[in-house]
């Protein structure tokens, strides 16, 4: 069972656009979720995170906002750049577990 | 400072061969971690250790075994290889095991077993 899911395999926007990437979860135990992104030929990296006492949370050109209500959460990335091109995994974790979704593959064009 | 480092990066087998996939992290983390991704899913948890000396299963465990020979290091050994076990390997490790921190992960080891 895929308790966390990334609906669109693939995203592409223009540079300089916004980026939205979408998440849904299933479990509501989980209380923290966490966004990675992943470069060809590399592990995933730490992005940002949000709690679940916050609806939203912001790193430079990044925010992550969270309905805990519809058990949705999103990533903005503004001003989309090339170098954002990567797979970018949610992941939600709570009461000792934490689950990955299947990716969301963004292509900024220049 | 390496971060995770992963050995081997690629590897090929047959079936019924068994191997080692290797991983240290030079940042003293205290967990450590394997998961696999495979085409269309998420990371999937194999095994975790959340301090020297513990190991726990964890969403996919059938057909692997894990040692977590020290502090730094956390391997992963398939007995015997199977064509279901095709897949790209992460090791990862995190200040504590919990959830709230945030994970580091190696380069991954792609796997095929033919």
């Amino acid at each position: 069972d895929q308790q966390v899911k990334q609906n669109s395999p693939s995203l592409s926007v223009q540079e300089g656009r916004i980026s939205i990437l979408n998440c849904d979860y299933t479990n509501s135990m989980f209380d923290y979720f966490l966004w990675y992104k992943k470069y060809p030929a590399e592990g995933p990296t730490f992005l940002i995170s949000i709690s679940s006492i916050k609806d939203k949370n912001e790193d430079g050109r990044f925010t992550v906002f969270l309905n805990k209500s519809a058990k949705h959460l999103s990533l903005h990335i503004v001003p989309s750049q090339p170098g954002d091109s990567a797979v970018y995994f949610c992941a939600a974790s709570g009461n000792n577990d934490m689950r990955f979704g299947a990716g969301t593959r963004l292509t900024v064009k220049p | 400072n390496a971060g995770v480092t992963q050995t081997p990066k690629f590897q090929v087998l047959k079936t019924g061969q068994s191997m080692t996939l290797q991983c240290a992290q030079d940042m003293n983390h205290n967990s450590m971690y394997w998961y696999r991704q495979d085409p269309g899913m998420g990371l999937r948890l194999i095994y975790y250790s959340a301090s020297e000396g513990t190991t726990d299963k964890g969403e996919v465990p059938n057909g692997y075994n894990v040692s977590r020979l020290n502090k730094r290091e956390f391997s992963l050994r398939l007995e015997s290889a199977a064509p279901s076990q095709t897949s790209v390997y992460f090791c990862a490790s995190s200040e504590v095991q919990r959830e709230y921190n945030e994970q580091f992960f190696g380069p991954g080891t792609r796997l095929t077993v033919l």
